[in-house]
């Protein structure tokens, strides 16, 4: 069965750092396109992040670009998402999915993990 | 990176359908085949409903339809059923390689 369980949600002063992970069973992240995505309370999806199967392609929104880093680890099968320099604005649930290609269509997600920035 | 445009919400009787609109640019949805479409009910993950403007993963409902048009795309649900009521978001790929959602519709079963 395909999961994926992300990890590493809490609160976080302004300015800080978290580290997000998304373990995936059921299938290996080395063949699939994954992203990040943010929900921020009562609002819509916001595409954050993503990489390619290959691995060799990164992708950020506008809104993250220099402050989040995308990777992830084959050998444990876990994506991350380094988060620098938070601000209250990225308060929000946070989901990784797996991709149908890359950037294409998210065909699987996690249950999220909640980030809070706020002194 | 703006949003994909989107009504914030559509009503429905049960039985009838409805059609919810996905309005982009030249650069997402009407450049690319990549529009798709999820569900979310409230406190839950997004599901996948449609993919690639018009195909159904496996396991959902042929009540569940895509199209698209220039730059609009169209999520429509027939016969609809109280199970249906949700949040509906599109996305689409776009020109920059990144990935952009629309603001997200709240269906209504009246």
């Amino acid at each position: 069965e395909v999961q994926l369980l992300e990890s590493g949600g809490g609160l976080v002063q302004p300015g800080g750092s978290l580290r997000l992970s998304c373990a995936a069973s059921g299938f290996t992240l080395s063949s699939s396109g994954m992203s990040w995505v943010r929900q921020a309370p009562g609002k819509g999806l916001e595409w954050v992040s993503g990489i390619s199967g290959s691995g060799t392609g990164t992708y950020y929104a506008d809104s993250v670009r220099g402050r989040f880093t995308i990777s992830r680890d084959d050998s444990k099968n876990t994506l991350y998402v380094q988060m620098n320099s938070l601000r209250a604005d990225d308060t929000a649930v946070y989901y990784c999915a797996k991709d149908r290609s890359t950037l294409r269509a998210l065909e699987m997600w996690g249950q999220g993990t909640m980030v809070t920035v706020s002194s | 990176q703006s949003a994909l445009t989107q009504p914030a919400s559509v009503s429905g009787s049960p039985g009838q359908s409805i059609t919810i609109s996905c309005t982009g640019t030249s650069s997402d949805v009407g450049r690319y085949n990549y529009v798709s479409w999820y569900q979310q009910y409230p406190g839950k993950a997004p599901k996948l409903m449609i993919y690639d403007v018009s195909n159904r993963p496996s396991g959902v409902s042929n009540r569940f339809s895509g199209s698209k048009s220039g730059n609009t795309a169209s999520l429509t649900i027939s016969g609809l059923q109280a199970e249906d009521e949700a949040d509906y978001y599109c996305s689409s790929y776009t020109s920059s390689t990144t990935l952009v959602f629309g603001g997200g519709t709240k269906l209504t079963v009246l």
